[in-house]
């Protein structure tokens, strides 16, 4: 298998710029997460979806920030209107049905907004 | 507020030495807890794991301690290598599927 894929590896943006970043999960992993990595706080829970379903979105900053996942095998997260603060490298990931399934990284989306 | 702490933000060890990294947590509702390595520019990869019905598991050079009581974890990697330099990210899970990490520890391994 593929891994998990994101897109883009990079992006530059100027504030108050829309910005999309996509993730395809591993086929057959039926939880899909989206996480922040920042020198702060690590690795940040942004949101989680079940079977295409979000069922955790706690981590969401901010009305800025919404994600969805259409179908099983691609999800979207998207900052509208983008911030500096929101610079960092965001990570999507995916694991089975497992009780004790590890999750798998994708190689993440560093995003830098000017 | 942070529920999986990494205090060292960084750790050099002599190739061929132990290293060891640390890990607290504070909720005691933990049941699952996860080591992960990254490397620069690539996504975090699964290194170990231990539930907590265990005080220990190991794995080749990498062995996970849990101390319950003092909800407290380390990895050990011995002998450390060069190619185990990387940021270690701690991350522990309740019941259920959320995980929780810590903000790293990087380590570098000296020739």
């Amino acid at each position: 298998d593929a891994g998990v894929i994101q897109s883009p590896r990079h992006e530059v943006t100027e504030m108050g710029q829309e910005v999309t970043l996509r993730c395809k999960p591993i086929s057959g992993h039926d939880y899909l997460f989206w996480y922040r990595q920042t020198m702060m706080r690590g690795l940040e829970l942004l949101i989680y979806f079940n079977n295409n379903v979000p069922i955790d979105d706690s981590g969401m900053p901010e009305d800025r920030f919404s994600a969805k996942m259409p179908n099983a095998s691609f999800s979207t997260l998207k900052i509208q209107p983008s911030e500096p603060r929101d610079s960092a490298v965001y990570f999507c990931a995916s694991r089975g049905g497992l009780v004790t399934g590890e999750l798998f990284f994708g190689e993440g989306s560093r995003l830098t907004v000017l | 507020d942070q529920q999986v702490k990494q205090n060292s933000p960084s750790l050099s060890v002599q190739e061929g030495r132990i290293s060891i990294l640390n890990c607290d947590y504070t909720n005691s509702m933990f049941d699952y807890f996860l080591w992960y390595k990254k490397y620069p520019a690539e996504g975090p990869t699964f290194l170990i794991s231990i539930s907590s019905i265990k005080d220990k598991n190991e794995d080749g050079r990498f062995t996970v301690f849990l101390n319950k009581s003092a909800k407290h974890l380390s990895l050990h990697i011995v002998p450390s290598q060069p190619g185990d330099s990387a940021v270690y990210f701690c991350a522990a899970r309740p019941t259920g599927n959320q995980f929780y990490f810590g903000t790293g520890t990087s380590l570098t391994v000296i020739p």
